[in-house]
């Protein structure tokens, strides 16, 4: 069964120093995702890509989060200066059709800790 | 605003017996619902889904029915198994347009022995 791919698991950073989080969406699918969620907490909406631009974005994508698809297979997430806020699971999400017809496929996420 | 939210944080059930998982929802124009399951340390695994027009559907050992006088939808588990153990969210797509899922904060079942 297809697999969406997150890397790294988890991944460690300073306050204050970018991270990228990265994913292989499914091969066939063409709408893209960022969730996150804090420990205990439930899954946030942060970013949908569409046709190499975003297309929906919550509040908590501000200016410090951005998004690249820079090789047709690789879909990325970028903090630019982490927080301590910012610790969270962050999954990547990918769907064949706008409307989710199909539902999302979810990746396992990556662990991100900021210290 | 919208808010899709769950009445029980935590269910525990014995092993062969059946559960019932509950969520309302507050946008009345949501169209789309989702059961997903998530296990510790991955992802949301997609289980079943509704559409508006629709109040009950079916699938292997999980039933979901949408109340939407109510706003309510349920997912019902049959002879629950002891991997059906794991976090449980609703999550609602709202308007054809929007592609954002918004989830409910997750009810934890376990089940026991």
């Amino acid at each position: 069964e297809p697999e969406v791919t997150q890397t790294p698991s988890h991944q460690v950073t300073q306050m204050g120093q970018e991270v990228i989080l990265r994913c292989v969406p499914i091969s066939n699918h063409l709408y893209f995702y960022w969730y996150r969620q804090i420990l205990g907490q439930k899954v946030e909406f942060l970013v949908s890509f569409y046709n190499n631009e975003i297309s929906e974005k919550s509040e908590i994508f501000d200016d410090q989060f951005s998004v690249e698809r820079p090789d047709g297979s690789n879909f990325t997430l970028k903090i630019r200066s982490t927080k301590l806020e910012d610790s969270a699971m962050y999954f990547c999400a990918s769907s064949r059709l706008r409307t989710g017809n199909y539902g999302y496929t979810f990746g396992s996420g990556t662990r991100l800790t900021v210290v | 605003g919208e808010s899709v939210g769950l009445h029980l944080p935590t269910l525990s059930v014995q092993e062969g017996d059946n559960s019932i998982i509950n969520c309302a929802y507050s946008n009345s124009a949501s169209d789309y619902f989702i059961w997903y399951k998530q296990e510790s340390g991955k992802g949301p695994q997609f289980i079943i889904d509704i559409r508006s027009n629709m109040d009950k559907r079916q699938g292997q050992r999980v039933t979901v029915l949408l109340n939407k006088t109510v706003k309510h939808l349920s997912l019902q588990i049959a002879a629950t198994q002891p991997g059906d153990s794991a976090v449980y969210f609703c999550a609602e797509l709202g308007n054809f347009g929007n592609e954002k899922l918004t989830f409910g904060t997750g009810t934890r079942l376990t089940i026991i022995p």
